[in-house]
């Protein structure tokens, strides 16, 4: 139990694009959702939470514009990277907390975004 | 601002031996977890702390937290091959999971 499966695991796109990364919580409801980012050999940086229903909140210096947000579902958040540059280029990761288990986080398998 | 600190940030070890990793932090909190990340792939869950004095454990791994001296500890008893990953704690002040900050990580190898 307790799967959350990302898609993409990994997308290739021109700089210009706009790329939609889909975090899905599969056997569990989840009113919160987390956006990671992660550049090679670096820790985890959260970039914004969100929530079902209602404007996610960012992290200070993310780009609320350039990440756009969307917690449609208690099951589906999306996280859209909009007209991607190079830098943009990373590893993504979501997380999911359980409604039933508090203090529980579980992360999606992540996808890892590449900007030519 | 909240500070966590991993120490060490580069492990390399022979099977068979012990360790310990450290990780600090710098406010007020009593969550806090650890994770594994292999290369390429997202973090898995292995263990939760949630009081002061916790402890777990599961296989070679060992999790305790100190909540006084804003410390928790992962131990490694007899490492083995298949133990080399990234090893993460992660300190949550805000008790939601939306503030959740990350150490930097250490990297462990374990040598045959």
């Amino acid at each position: 139990g307790a799967v959350v499966s990302q898609h993409p695991s990994w997308v290739i796109c021109k700089s210009g694009t706009s790329v939609k990364i889909e975090c899905r919580s599969l056997d569990f409801q989840a009113t919160t959702m987390f956006w990671y980012r992660q550049f090679p050999k670096q820790s985890l940086m959260l970039m914004a939470t969100s929530n079902e229903g209602s404007k996610a909140t960012y992290e200070q210096g993310v780009e609320k514009d350039k990440f756009l947000i969307n917690h449609a579902s208690l099951t589906l958040s999306t996280l859209t990277v909009t007209s991607a540059h190079p830098e943009d280029s990373s590893f993504y990761i979501c997380s999911a907390r359980p409604l039933y288990k508090a203090g529980e986080l579980f992360f999606g398998e992540g996808s890892r975004l590449t900007v030519l | 601002e909240l500070k966590v600190e991993q120490n060490p940030l580069f492990l390399s070890m022979q099977e068979g031996k012990n360790y310990t990793i450290y990780c600090n932090y710098s406010t007020t909190s009593d969550r806090l977890y650890w994770y594994r990340q292999d290369p390429g792939k997202s973090l898995e869950s292995l263990f939760v702390l949630l009081s002061n004095g916790a402890v777990k454990q599961e296989g070679r791994l060992m999790a305790s937290l100190d909540t006084k001296a804003r410390l928790s500890t992962l131990h490694i008893t007899a490492a083995v091959h298949d133990l080399s990953a990234t090893y993460f704690c992660a300190v949550d002040i805000g008790g939601n999971n939306n503030d959740m900050r990350f150490g930097a990580g250490t990297r462990l190898t374990v040598k045959p």
